[in-house]
């Protein structure tokens, strides 16, 4: 079974653009979650989207946006990046057939803003 | 608000030379406790879920366990194979919602 995939793996974009970027599922899993992973913060949660609809966010500004497609596909939209923004963004996916589910991860897209 | 500790920040570790990874979490309702690994340039591996205090479990050098404020990861006799960054996250019943809260990791470093 392929596992979740991210793309692009490694992107550079200077300050003030704005960047999509994507992420497949684990075919069955209808949740995808985003999280953002910095050496000074480590793993923050972005959002969550299960069956096309924003089911949680976390703390972060509104530049931060994501959808969720009828394949449960995902993407994440950063809009007027900042320097700050430079992360690894990872995606994961669960099946959410109970209560308790495990979420896989993502190889992950770095960003490096300029 | 839910939150993860994890201690110490970076353990070395001479190859067999057992020893243990710390987290200590509060959470609101517990899920769920989970372990990943993660190796540089990747993504977190999952190791192991725990959701009720006194569970156990075990997977080659790796056995996790669970009390209702801490987990603990033992590693019995570790090769320079598990050299990696150890992440403990927990999930918990607000929100009804996969969230996952995670500590800052343990890097671990096995010599050989």
């Amino acid at each position: 079974k392929a596992g979740v995939t991210q793309t692009p793996r490694y992107l550079i974009k200077t300050r003030g653009q704005q960047v999509t970027l994507s992420c497949s599922p684990i075919s069955g899993h209808r949740s995808v979650s985003w999280y953002q992973q910095t050496p000074g913060q480590g793993l923050q949660f972005l959002f969550e989207y299960f069956s096309e609809t924003q089911r949680n966010k976390g703390n972060f500004p509104g530049r931060f946006s994501g959808r969720q497609f009828s394949n449960s596909r995902s993407e994440m939209n950063v809009s007027t990046l900042e320097l700050g923004d430079s992360a690894l963004y990872l995606c994961a996916s669960s099946l959410v057939r109970g209560s308790q589910e495990t979420q896989y991860f993502g190889p992950g897209t770095r960003l490096l803003v300029l | 608000e839910d939150q993860v500790t994890q201690s110490p920040e970076a353990l070395r570790l001479q190859e067999g030379e057992s020893s243990s990874l710390n987290c200590s979490y509060t959470v609101s309702g517990l899920r769920g406790l989970f372990w990943y690994r993660q190796d540089p340039g990747k993504g977190p591996e999952f190791l192991f879920t725990l959701y009720s205090a006194g569970e156990e479990k075990e997977k080659e050098r790796l056995k996790a366990t669970l009390t209702k404020k801490e987990s603990f990861l033992h590693i019995t006799a570790p090769k320079p194979e598990d050299s990696a960054t150890y992440l403990c996250a927990v999930q918990g019943t607000q929100g009804g919602s996969e969230k996952l809260v995670f500590g800052k990791g343990t890097k671990l470093t096995v010599n050989p």
